[in-house]
């Protein structure tokens, strides 16, 4: 069965600090791959995606994220955090095709001081 | 931008109380789901829909869980007889191809 794997549950960075945050997953095949954002008390906002192509991929507000296929990964990073960042984030992965379900890592929750 | 609504967003029901849980995805999308988190746990799958059947669920979706699209808009997950477990954050999402979109949740509260 597909897993993820997020080994940071919280993070502390300065504002103006370079964030990465990791995930790796556990599947027979390269899934789609997703970062979800949640502020506190909101649902789930889409950070990034990966399918196919460029394995390096940018999102909203200036995060990215780069696909690792030897080393199962798929890490979300920003270069430079602000204090609105703060928030959970969560790796996911989807079977290709199909109505699949997304599988979730057990969320990073990122403090961001100033 | 089109965006996934939930209704209500706060739930407060007894134990054994039946419950529905209300969304509207996005109006061209063909897939749809419902995800539960439990304070302080991961976002888990509950059940997936598309042309009018469930297409999968969890181990979770038990027969006190059902799920309707009543009509053209609306995306229904009823809990015939809540128990405390089942407090948690309710999440719908809808796919068009390969991107699920989430609504904002509805916070499930069981006394």
């Amino acid at each position: 069965a597909q897993s993820v794997t997020q080994p940071d549950i919280h993070i502390t960075v300065s504002e103006g600090a370079s964030l990465e945050l990791r995930c790796n997953y556990s599947y027979g095949a390269t899934p789609y791959l997703f970062w979800y954002v949640q502020s506190p008390g909101q649902g789930l906002q889409l950070l990034l995606k990966y399918f196919s192509g460029d394995t390096l991929v940018q999102g909203i507000k200036g995060f990215e994220a780069e696909f690792k296929r030897s080393q199962s990964s798929f890490n979300l990073r920003k270069p430079s955090v602000h204090w609105s960042d703060a928030a959970e984030y969560f790796c996911a992965v989807g079977l290709r095709g199909t109505a699949s379900k997304l599988t979730f890592g057990t969320g990073t929750r990122l403090q961001v001081t100033l | 931008e089109p965006e996934v609504t939930q209704t209500p967003s706060h739930q407060v029901t007894q134990m054994g109380q039946e419950v529905i849980l209300r969304c509207v995805p996005i109006s061209n999308h063909l897939y749809f789901y419902w995800y539960r988190q439990i304070l302080g746990q991961k976002v888990e799958f509950l059940v997936s829909f598309y042309n009018n059947e469930i297409s999968e669920k969890s181990e979770i979706f038990d027969d006190q869980f059902s799920v309707e699209r009543p009509d053209g808009s609306n995306f229904t997950l009823k809990i015939r007889s809540t128990k405390l477990e089942d407090s948690a954050m309710y999440f719908c999402a809808s796919r068009l191809v390969d991107t699920q979109y989430f609504g904002p949740g509805t916070r499930l509260t069981v006394l």
